[in-house]
């Protein structure tokens, strides 16, 4: 596609449900990241997939949030028992190789509500 | 480790008036710096970036910055702002070798006002 997609747009949840937020990176793009954007908090990095080698997760806040990244194209981050301060904005990007000097190419994110 | 600091949360400026926005970081390697600008309701948009080379850089939309490695600075200028430069700027930084993960500011709102 022109640019990265991410849905759904928006999601509001009750505590303690699991949400799926999806990623469609830019085609031929062989990295990808997850980052969670929450108030007043910047971009925090959350995981890192480069091709077929093992993703970074070394930024995931816990062990309730996983991603996968199917076929090397489409990632799925999952947070399962949702908890409030999970409340901020997913914002997923991709690359064409994953250098310091690549660009990153940011979706418009998802906006996740946890009531 | 590295990290970065935008000192100002947010900016209020008339337009056609300049406008910095500063940035500083902390590292104790060299790093690549960016400077990303987020419009509301999308995602980040990079404005302009220094690797290496000439210490001035220029980008996107009229913006500069300047590299200043002894104030360990990277601050983004504009010499008249529009209306529509209105959003959320996010300065970066990356070590050269090894990762590609950014070390993100906690942005600078920049708000024009007519």
């Amino acid at each position: 596609g022109a640019g990265v997609s991410q849905s759904p747009s928006n999601k509001v949840t009750e505590k303690g449900k699991d949400v799926e937020l999806r990623c469609d990176p830019i085609s031929g793009h062989t990295a990808l990241y997850w980052y969670r954007q929450s108030l007043g908090q910047g971009l925090e990095f959350l995981i890192y997939f480069q091709g077929n080698s093992a993703p970074d997760k070394s930024g995931l806040p816990s062990d309730r949030f996983s991603a996968e990244r199917t076929g090397g194209s489409v990632s799925t981050l999952t947070i399962q028992r949702t908890q409030q301060e999970d409340s901020a904005v997913y914002l997923c990007a991709s690359s064409l190789v994953g250098t310091g000097k690549d660009i990153q190419y940011f979706g418009a994110g998802t906006r996740l509500s946890v009531l | 480790a590295q990290s970065v600091t935008q000192l100002d949360s947010q900016v209020p400026v008339f337009e056609e008036a300049p406008v910095e926005l500063r940035c500083n970081y902390s590292s104790s390697v060299s790093v690549y710096l960016f400077w990303y600008v987020q419009y509301p309701n999308q995602g980040l948009q990079l404005l302009l970036k220094y690797l290496s080379g000439s210490t001035l850089v220029k980008g996107i939309n009229g913006f500069e910055a300047e590299f200043n490695k002894s104030q360990t600075s990277f601050h983004l200028r504009k010499p008249s702002v529009h209306i529509s430069d209105t959003a959320e700027y996010f300065c970066a930084v990356i070590p050269p070798s090894g990762t590609y993960k950014y070390i993100f500011g906690t942005g600078t709102r920049l708000k024009v006002l007519a």
